[in-house]
């Protein structure tokens, strides 16, 4: 079992560009969840998907950040016209069935805003 | 007030010395205490979870939760330097929302030789 796999490692954008980042749960999990990591930060609970299903999405600014988790393919959590204060690392974590306690977390991405 | 205060430390101490880590969280509907190891740049690693109050223990690991003081702790016995990383306490309910964890920012904690 390879794990939960986020890609791209690191990503860099300038203002005003999109971001795009990608996880891959692992096998026969069909529960992901998305946290952010500013500096200096704990992490902080964005959004929760089942297949198909935005569950809870509290944790997600209002504004330019979406997240999706198709039929088929990865989790994508994505950040329209980014700004430097989007600048963290980004987490996923996958499940089996709704629980924090069985979650599995991926290497995360780390966003880079210049 | 934060749901849940850690303290960053860093923490240093000398192998073989025993650790430990504490959180205090705020939102007494929390019933899962956890706790993570993160390795520089690297995702957060579940060590362990206490469901309610009590004790838990696993190898050189021990976590206790004491809901009434609503503190939980850490202890790393025969500390190693490969325990050197950064210890995550997160916490949630165990309602329909049991799976958004609350974190603290984490303690840096390193082990010397």
């Amino acid at each position: 079992n390879a794990g939960v796999m986020q890609n791209p490692r690191h990503l860099v954008r300038r203002r005003g560009q999109e971001a795009r980042l990608r996880c891959s749960p692992m096998k026969g999990h069909s529960h992901v969840y998305w946290y952010r990591q500013l500096p200096e930060e704990g992490l902080k609970f964005m959004v929760y998907l089942q297949k198909e299903n935005i569950i809870d999405e509290s944790g997600m600014p209002k504004e330019r950040f979406s997240a999706e988790f198709p039929k088929e393919g990865p989790s994508i959590l994505r950040i329209q016209q980014v700004v430097r204060g989007d600048s963290a690392a980004y987490f996923c974590a996958s499940s089996p069935k709704q629980g924090g306690t069985e979650a599995f977390f991926g290497q995360g991405t780390r966003l880079t805003v210049v | 007030q934060k749901e849940v205060e850690q303290d960053p430390g860093p923490l240093s101490v000398p192998e073989g010395a025993i650790v430990s880590l504490n959180c205090t969280y705020s939102n007494s509907a929390f019933q899962y205490f956890m706790w993570y190891r993160q390795y520089s740049r690297k995702g957060p690693e579940l060590l362990m979870y206490t469901y309610s109050s009590g004790n838990k223990e696993d190898g050189r690991f021990t976590a206790q939760v004491d809901k009434s003081s609503k503190y939980i702790s850490l202890f790393i016995r025969d500390s190693q330097p490969s325990d050197s990383a950064t210890y995550l306490c997160a916490m949630s309910d165990s309602g329909g929302s049991n799976y958004k964890l609350t974190f603290g920012k984490g303690t840096l904690l390193t082990v010397n030789p």
